[in-house]
């Protein structure tokens, strides 16, 4: 059972490029969530997603960046126009379920430099 | 609202000596509380969780972390490390009853510990 996967590993784009992060979760969980590592800091909430439906977005910037997780395929965190703040280590874990004793299993991770 | 802080943000200690990673939270509500460790190049694993009962609580690879209510410290502690416990630290910290998503974490910025034989 492959664990949660995250591609690309190291995404490289200049300022007012698009990002796309990808994240693929465990096999027979329906919950992702993403979170931002900024340097020397804590993981940060982004969103968290059902399938098809977001359901918490209270950690996500108001502009530029997006999510969506379909009925089909991986979850998607997109960033548009990127600038330099925007380099981070961004995180995607997924669960079962939602509730308090389920547990988060993380991928690896996909590290973001903006140029 | 929650937070979280990790007083050290690197222990550096010999193999086979005990360690005490600290970390000390705020809120205005009860919390659970979380240790996840991440090795290089990899994703955060959960180590332990304090949810409710004891406040001791045991975790995976011989680490165990005491829940303090009166302090707000959720510290963790192993009595012997080893070599393949080089990683980095993070303690979280979520509130009950988040409207159902569990997954609102709140992380502190994490402590790395290497291990030196």
């Amino acid at each position: 059972n492959a664990g949660v996967m995250q591609n690309p590993r190291h995404l490289v784009r200049r300022r007012g490029q698009e990002a796309r992060l990808r994240c693929s979760p465990m096999k027979g969980h329906s919950h992702v969530y993403w979170y931002r590592q900024l340097p020397e800091e804590g993981l940060k909430f982004m969103v968290y997603l059902q399938k098809e439906n977001i359901i918490d977005e209270s950690g996500m910037p108001k502009e530029r960046f997006s999510a969506e997780f379909p009925k089909e395929g991986p979850s998607i965190l997109r960033i548009q126009q990127v600038v330099r703040g925007d380099s981070a280590a961004y995180f995607c874990a997924s669960s079962p379920g939602s509730g308090s004793n389920e547990k988060l299993f993380f991928g690896s991770g996909t590290q973001l430099s903006v140029l | 609202a929650q937070s979280v802080t990790q007083l050290d943000s690197q222990v550096p200690v010999f193999e086979e000596a005990p360690v005490e990673l600290r970390c000390n939270y705020s809120s205005s509500v009860s919390v659970y509380l979380f240790w996840y460790v991440q090795y290089p190049n990899q994703g955060l694993q959960l180590l332990l969780k304090y949810l409710s009962g004891s406040t001791l609580v045991k975790g995976i690879n011989g680490f165990e972390a005491e829940f303090n209510k009166s302090q707000t410290s959720f510290h963790l502690r192993k009595p012997s490390v080893h070599i393949s416990d080089t990683a980095e630290y993070f303690c979280a910290v979520r509130a009950p009853n988040y409207g159902g998503s569990q997954g609102n974490l709140i992380f502190g910025k994490g402590t790395k510990l290497s291990v030196k034989p």
